[in-house]
């Protein structure tokens, strides 16, 4: 099955400054690459995904990239503020499954 | 429109009872998923259903563990016999197809087994 490493675990950063959030995955089938960002004791809330016809993916502050080659894709967060500060989950997805596989998860802290 | 709802939101039961946590999805989504997340933990598939079919239940943990999706819209995922092991936070999330499609998760509902 698929396996989904991310890190760092934590990610310490002042506001203002860019964070950078990275995964690998195993499974190159997978096709579908969704980020979400998951406050203290809320839902996840997806924030951006990427397909694999395509490296690279912009929504404002943030992007993702993929490197298919590679197996592995990024999220990355510009002017980081802090109410950026969250607990972030990438994911991969086999689209002919239909299920994600959720990374262990980059605890974000942005200081005023 | 209205998110994917859960009921309840927080559950305490006693070692050996059973539970049953609902989950109401986004009106006119065909796929819904249920997933474990532990603390500290990314969330873990559980089982998935596309309409009333259960298409996958290879994550759930034990024969101890069901889910139904009997009309292919609110979903039930019971919990016979709980042990401490099954405390965790379960999330209900669903999408508008299957494959690939973004999946909308609830608030979910925290299991506390003592």
């Amino acid at each position: 099955g698929e396996n989904v490493e991310q890190h760092p675990s934590t990610l310490s950063v002042q506001e203002g400054d860019s964070a950078v959030i990275k995964c690998t995955y195993s499974d190159s089938a997978s096709n579908y690459f969704p980020w979400y960002k998951q406050e203290l004791g809320k839902r996840p809330q997806l924030i951006i995904d990427i397909r694999s016809n395509v490296g690279e993916k912009k929504d404002q502050r943030i992007a993702v990239t993929l490197n298919k080659t590679a197996k592995h894709f990024s999220l990355h967060i510009t002017e980081t503020q802090p109410e950026d500060s969250a607990v972030y989950f990438c994911a991969a997805m086999n689209s002919g499954y239909s299920t994600l596989t959720f990374g262990k998860g980059t605890m974000l802290l942005v200081s005023p | 429109g209205a998110g994917v709802s859960q009921s309840p939101r927080y559950k305490v039961a006693k070692r050996g009872q059973d539970v049953a946590l609902r989950c109401d999805p986004i009106s006119g989504h065909v796929s819904l998923f249920w997933y474990q997340q532990a603390l500290g933990q990314g969330p873990e598939f559980l089982t998935y259903f596309q309409n009333e079919a259960q298409l996958d239940k290879s994550g759930l943990p034990s024969d101890r563990f069901f889910a139904e999706r009997p009309e292919g819209s609110v979903s039930t995922l019971k919990i016979q016999r709980t042990q401490q092991e099954d405390s965790a936070v379960y999330l209900c999330a669903s999408s508008f197809e299957t494959g690939g499609y973004e999946q909308y998760f609830g608030p979910g509902t925290r299991l506390t087994v003592t």
